[in-house]
């Protein structure tokens, strides 16, 4: 089992639609949560982060945790073409700092 | 630009050959990790550092890797006798303390091995 899964995609969405990104993780402990997005030949990016205290709102991002089933999702209201990319999502292992992405999702936001 | 940074942004080597890669953090973050990324995958743990302290190291890393970041600032990472397997984008990343995991990073190291 893998200690951060997401679903490859491509998923595909019309613009204006919400964007729904999910991640299981498979570490019972971990408290800190991250979503990164990557644009095609570039460098990971922060976009949001949760802890282990509830879900967060920041402009158009919703992180939520559902820490019972271990599961971490990323809502993206009135998705943008220039949402189009891939998202990572990353997870604190609590024996330690080390911070371990799933493989990403590719989002495509069409016209 | 007060960011992290990498160099060099390119390598291409021989087979066998060794390599070596620098990163300079974000100057007040005492945590530095490094990663490796394949294309469509995600970026893969290899190690990270608390201020000059190695803390720990992916078990999947051979010990054909090593990393060092002497006095807490820049880390290098050596690949020794590098094989195909190697090429890969490497990311290095920094965060700014223990309990804040932000990560930041570079722009990468893409190495090619031929």
């Amino acid at each position: 089992q893998k200690e951060v899964e997401q679903n490859s995609g491509p998923l595909s969405v019309p613009e204006g639609a919400i964007a729904s990104l999910n991640c299981t993780y498979s570490d019972r402990g971990s408290q800190s949560f991250f979503w990164y997005r990557q644009y095609s030949g570039k460098s990971p990016e922060l976009i949001m982060f949760i802890y282990s205290n509830g879900d967060k709102e920041d402009g158009r991002f919703t992180a939520q945790l559902n820490k019972a089933s271990q599961y971490v999702s990323l809502l993206i209201r009135d998705s943008q073409p220039s949402d189009s990319a891939t998202y990572l999502c990353a997870v604190k292992a609590s024996s330690a700092s080390k911070i371990i992405f799933g493989s990403g999702t590719r989002l495509s936001i069409r016209p | 630009d007060t960011g992290v940074s990498q160099d060099p942004r390119h390598k291409i080597t021989k087979r066998g050959q060794n390599v070596t890669f620098r990163c300079d953090p974000i100057s007040e973050h005492n945590r530095l990790y490094w990663y490796r990324q394949t294309l469509g995958q995600g970026p893969e743990f290899l190690t990270y550092f608390q201020n000059e302290a190695q803390l720990e190291k992916s078990r999947l890393l051979s010990d054909r890797f090593s990393a060092e970041r002497p006095k807490g600032s820049f880390s290098t990472l050596e690949i020794q006798r590098t094989e195909q397997g190697d090429s890969a984008m490497y990311l290095c990343a920094s965060s700014l303390k223990r309990g804040d995991e932000k990560l930041f990073f570079g722009s990468g190291t893409q190495l090619s091995v031929l």
